[in-house]
């Protein structure tokens, strides 16, 4: 059983251009959401996928979206990068039942950082 | 909205000593609780979840809806109990998780 992998562990980009961010989801887990962690704060929920749709999102402006796949990977894009982009990127998968979504796996993350 | 407060962020204790995390929220419904972990070049990890009332690694926490906290507690901490520890919250009707800041904990011999 593989945990989740996310890709590229680090990045830098300049301000303006585009991202894009990849996770495989652990073996099993039908649902993906995205975190972004600024330095010192706790992770902020962005969006969730299941289903290859977008079921929940967090407070976080259009230019974040993003894409599940039928075997249940995901990306993250974010368009117009600003310097508060600058963060870790965590994605996590769970399974989702009839109960709800059960617990949370996480990634290592992705760094990004804005120029 | 919900939100989840960590006051401290940085607790240091002696190994053996007692260790409390604190973590409050604000929710008027009926929240699911949780403490991740975070060690040294490790990625965050699950903790404990207040719905399975166990013990993990000899920390307990108990869900005190009237003070609305969810306290994190050891007896005894080991040196390797250093680690950045997050309190978070799941609504009673979403799927996301709202964490905390975090508390760093340092446990010195």
């Amino acid at each position: 059983e593989t945990g989740v992998t996310q890709s590229p562990t680090h990045l830098i980009k300049t301000r303006g251009q585009q991202v894009t961010l990849r996770c495989s989801s652990q073996s099993g887990h039908n649902t993906v959401s995205w975190y972004q962690q600024a330095l010192g704060q706790g992770p902020q929920f962005i969006f969730q996928y299941y289903r290859e749709e977008e079921n929940g999102r967090g407070n976080f402006p259009p230019r974040f979206s993003g894409l599940q796949f039928p075997n249940y990977s995901s990306e993250l894009n974010v368009n117009a990068l600003e310097l508060d982009d600058s963060a870790l990127y965590l994605c996590a998968s769970s399974s989702t039942g009839a109960s709800g979504a059960n617990v949370l796996t996480f990634g290592a993350g992705s760094r990004l950082t804005v120029l | 909205a919900q939100r989840v407060t960590q006051p401290e962020k940085l607790l240091s204790v002696f190994k053996g000593a007692p260790v409390e995390l604190k973590c409050n929220y604000s929710y008027s419904g009926s929240p699911e609780l949780f403490w991740y972990v975070q060690y040294s070049r490790q990625r965050l990890q699950l903790l404990l979840r207040h719905i399975s009332r166990e013990s993990i690694k000899g920390f307990t926490a108990d869900l005190n809806k009237g003070e609305t906290s969810f306290h994190l507690k050891k007896p005894f901490a080991q040196e390797e109990d250093s680690a950045m520890y997050y309190c978070a919250l799941r609504r009673d009707s979403g799927y996301a998780l709202n964490f905390g800041k975090g508390t760093s904990l340092l446990v010195t011999p």
